[in-house]
């Protein structure tokens, strides 16, 4: 029980913003929402977690909904690597991930 | 982000022999690594979860006996798959957690037995 909702699958064009979205509506007060993708043959790469405030790193910005029901992944830029299966996950500061089917991006030129 | 290594990448073994893939955290101490496994067009599955000096805690399915975790220093943790089957081929993925409990994951080792 992956706890989350994501869309199977998405296109954005190269260079446009890409809005992953994330249902995770019986979220608890103390989880965190993760975000990880994975490329193809390749293990999961961190990209941004957040508790309850909007996060921006390097990667990419992190939108939580005020009720913590939702969140939105973006992707400022897409680029053509950027090509992957995006994975939101909950998780209590410490315990195992578990992994859901992601939403797979595909990013178009 | 920190880096976390996995040896081999990719291993052939033949049917009932036994492969140990490494985990290593190289830049940071890491009190637990976790175990996945995945299989193709499919999800990461956690296998086991490994703390440093004790025993790994291992998820419901999963065969502690075929499937030895050894977690000896911070920046070590092996998987030893005994007596590999066809079926036991996969992909398989550690991760160490970070101080702030997000984790960093190896690059992944193809397991195939023929």
């Amino acid at each position: 029980d992956a706890k989350t909702t994501q869309p199977p699958s998405m296109d954005c064009a190269e260079g446009r913003a890409a809005n992953l979205p994330c249902n995770h509506s019986t979220i608890s007060g103390n989880e965190y929402v993760y975000w990880y993708r994975q490329i193809h043959s390749q293990g999961p790469q961190y990209i941004i977690h957040g508790l309850k405030n909007n996060e921006t790193n390097e990667m990419a910005s992190l939108i939580i909904t005020e009720d913590r029901k939702s969140s939105t992944l973006i992707l400022p830029h897409a680029t053509l690597r950027d090509t992957a299966v995006y994975y939101c996950i909950l998780n209590n500061a410490g315990n195992m991930l578990t992994f859901g089917g992601g939403t797979r991006l595909m990013v178009k030129p | 982000g920190a880096v976390v290594s996995q040896h081999p990448s990719r291993v052939i073994c033949k049917s009932g022999t036994s492969v140990k893939i490494e985990c290593r955290s190289l830049d940071f101490q890491a009190t637990t690594m976790f175990w996945y496994r995945q299989f193709p067009k499919q999800s990461l599955m956690l296998m086991a979860t490994s703390n440093e000096g004790s025993k790994a805690t291992y998820e419901q399915g999963v065969e502690k006996d075929k499937f030895l975790i050894n977690h000896a220093s911070l920046t070590l943790s092996t998987l030893t798959v005994t007596s590999a089957h066809p079926e036991d081929s996969s992909f398989y993925i550690c991760s160490a957690a970070g101080r702030r409990y997000e984790q960093y994951f190896g690059p992944g080792t193809r397991l195939t037995v023929t």
